[in-house]
């Protein structure tokens, strides 16, 4: 599964939109970019995935480049309950047995 | 979150005692995980399972089995639990999306 790189933590302000970057150098061709958060005593909880260009949902955008060797989650407008960690994944969208592999995460502190 | 429980949500031990950890669902899922999730690591893979006995090993699987008796049952096992093995483990099923759904966590601590 490629290795992913994202910083370990941000710090925002409640109404602003938050960028984080995650790089992927090794990306492969049929992996997929899976991000998940993570509130304090809860598990990881799926919010967006794409392969390439842009996704967006109701909880975040994602935008892939065209060589895929990065990708940014974007939230927008967020707000305290927004503090959370946020894993970047890279892998198959149906590899073997779907194994994850979880990095650091990067830690979002929503001011006031 | 996708009708996945944990059960005990926390439990305290003694080192050297058997630990067993359920994971229970209710949507039939194929596959299901066991993690472990420490301060430093992020979440790592402990065990999976792609059927009812069918299981292999995740990245660290020394210390711990793992049994699928039914479809909604996912049993984790620590033979003898030790101090290393204190965490939080967490559980999950591959859903809608192909993505992975958690559930609620198991907070473990081996004295």
């Amino acid at each position: 599964l490629a290795k992913t790189t994202q910083p370990i933590s941000m710090d925002s302000y409640e109404g602003q939109e938050v960028n984080i970057t995650c790089s992927h150098n090794n990306i492969a061709t049929n992996d997929y970019i899976t991000w998940y958060q993570q509130f304090p005593s809860q598990g990881p909880r799926f919010i967006i995935q794409g392969y390439k260009t842009k996704v967006t949902n109701e909880v975040a955008s994602l935008f892939i480049p065209a060589d895929r060797k990065s990708s940014t989650l974007s939230l927008p407008r967020v707000s305290l309950s927004d503090t959370a960690v946020y894993y970047c994944l890279v892998g198959g969208y149906k590899a073997a047995g779907n194994k994850l592999t979880f990095g650091g995460g990067t830690r979002v502190l929503v001011k006031p | 979150d996708a009708g996945i429980t944990q059960s005990p949500r926390h439990k305290v031990t003694e080192t050297g005692t058997p630990v067993t950890l359920r994971c229970h669902q209710t949507e039939n899922h194929r596959y299901m995980y066991w993690y472990r999730q420490d301060p430093g690591h992020g979440l790592r893979l402990i065990h999976y399972s792609y059927g009812v006995k069918d299981t292999d090993k995740g990245e660290v699987s020394d210390g711990y089995s793992v049994s699928r008796s039914k479809t909604e049952d996912f049993l984790l096992t620590l033979e003898s639990a030790t101090s290393s093995q204190t965490s939080v483990y967490f559980c999950a099923i591959t859903g809608r999306q192909e993505t992975q759904y958690f559930g609620p966590g198991t907070r473990l601590l081996v004295l």
